[in-house]
């Protein structure tokens, strides 16, 4: 059974704050990370992927990944009140060639205080 | 760009009904996905198709099939309607090729009385 976990919140950051958003998943076999944001009502929208150890930078946003403590964080620099949505993390196992369903955490809600 | 369409936008059904949803993925993108988000849920994955075959399979009920055409386009068709499957029904597209990066479409709000 695949899981991944985020702390639902809510996160209150100050705007022009930085954002920190952690995210642990249970599947080691998993290959591809993936941040998306989603406003209420409306669909995922991707913000980051990422698929080797490291940082990844991206405008405002960093995403850093640690396969051996199955660990994905998001950073967002610089914080809007645009920012405020509910961030879900993604990931995609190793078994279905490529055509994976993702599996969600439950998600963050940020919320960017003005 | 072009993105993933999806319809109807809204569908309101009773109890024991049946709903067909449609997805039409971005262009030249030949996987496609569905996905189930309840209230207050995460999105829920329910099947994939690749060159029109069923790739992966998630909790989608036994009332519910899927396939995709030869234009690429996918349906998803639910009978048996029940209150609990009111939901934002996703789809989202992928170049199965080149990159796993899934695009969603808008969703379809099935809603049922």
């Amino acid at each position: 059974q695949k899981e991944v976990e985020q702390n639902s919140g809510p996160l209150s950051v100050p705007e022009g704050a930085i954002a920190s958003l952690n995210c642990t998943y249970s599947d080691r076999v998993s290959q591809s990370f993936f941040w998306y944001r989603q406003y209420s009502g409306k669909s995922p929208e991707l913000i980051m992927s990422i698929y080797s150890n490291g940082d990844k930078e991206d405008g405002r946003f960093t995403a850093q990944l640690n396969k051996a403590s199955q660990y994905v964080s998001l950073l967002i620099r610089d914080s809007q009140p645009s920012d405020s949505a509910t961030y879900l993390c993604a990931v995609r196992g190793g078994s279905g060639g490529g055509a994976d369903g993702l599996t969600f955490g439950k998600g963050t809600h940020l919320i960017i205080q003005p | 760009a072009a993105g993933v369409i999806q319809s109807p936008r809204h569908l309101i059904k009773e109890k024991r009904e049946t709903a067909t949803l449609k997805c039409y993925p971005i262009p030249r993108h030949d996987t496609v996905y569905w996905y189930q988000q309840g209230p207050g849920q995460d999105p829920q994955f329910l099947i994939s198709f690749y060159e029109k075959m069923q790739s992966d399979k998630g909790s989608i009920p036994d009332r519910f099939s899927a396939q995709q055409f030869s234009d690429y386009h996918s349906e998803l068709n639910m009978s048996s309607l029940e209150l609990g499957d009111s939901a934002l029904y996703f789809c989202a597209s992928s170049a199965r090729q080149s990159t796993d990066t899934q695009y969603f479409g808008p969703g379809t709000r099935l809603t049922v009385l």
